[in-house]
């Protein structure tokens, strides 16, 4: 069965420190994948997308994420992370299902806390 | 450039109702595409909208049903509503020939 997991549900991380959200997948052929963040009582908005090419994406906000399809993870990272990055980050594999029709199977979200 | 447009924000319906949601979509983005969020199920797929046919559908009871009209905008119905329908309701658009997605910012419906 197609999946995605992100294994952890809360990362803490002081501002000004590197951040990574972790996220693995597991699907059949080539998957297109994405990060999407949420605020709260907010709608999802995207980050980066990986389609093919380099392995590493950049994204807005600073934010990049880097494929790697033999450990089948696309794990989120950001230099130095700021307090206004505390939200829920979903990670998302997009399936093909026919005539030019897609879906996206999300992981379960990660909460980032940065603190002061 | 106007993002995708949710209406109502908030809704509370009582069981055994029905509710209609709406989603306007970017200006030129033809695929209308429906998740639901819950904190039990997480994020899941309902339906696909594109060019006024469903074009892929979730795992969701038949009560979950919609449409989307000639200008692209799309509603979707939720009928004899249940206490477990309650969330948040996510619209997406996109130019429908490939994956890429904007979402609104959701209707969170209640049902007491």
């Amino acid at each position: 069965a197609q999946s995605v997991a992100q294994p952890e549900d809360q990362v803490n991380v002081a501002e000004g420190n590197p951040l990574t959200v972790k996220c693995t997948y597991s699907v059949s052929g080539n998957p297109y994948l994405f990060w999407y963040v949420q605020y709260p009582n907010r709608g999802l908005q995207f980050l980066l997308k990986y389609i093919t090419g380099d392995n590493l994406v950049k994204g807005s906000y600073g934010f990049e994420a880097e494929f790697n399809k033999s450990q089948t993870s696309f794990h989120l990272k950001k230099p130095s992370a700021l307090v206004s990055d505390s939200a829920v980050y979903f990670c998302a594999v997009s399936l093909f299902w026919m005539d030019s029709s897609y879906k996206l199977i999300f992981g379960s979200g990660t909460r980032l806390l940065v603190r002061p | 450039k106007a993002g995708v447009t949710q209406t109502p924000r908030y809704l509370i319906k009582t069981r055994g109702q029905q509710v209609t949601l709406s989603c306007s979509p970017i200006s030129g983005h033809r695929s209308v595409s429906w998740y639901q969020q819950t904190p039990g199920q997480g994020l899941q797929f309902l339906f696909e909208y594109f060019s006024e046919t469903q074009r892929n559908k979730g795992n969701f009871p038949g009560r979950f049903s919609g449409r989307q009209f000639s200008n692209s905008r799309s509603e979707m119905n939720v009928s004899t509503l249940e206490l477990g329908d309650s969330a948040l309701y996510l619209c997406a658009s996109s130019l429908g020939q490939g994956p890429g997605y904007t979402f609104g910012s959701g209707t969170r419906l209640t049902v007491v």
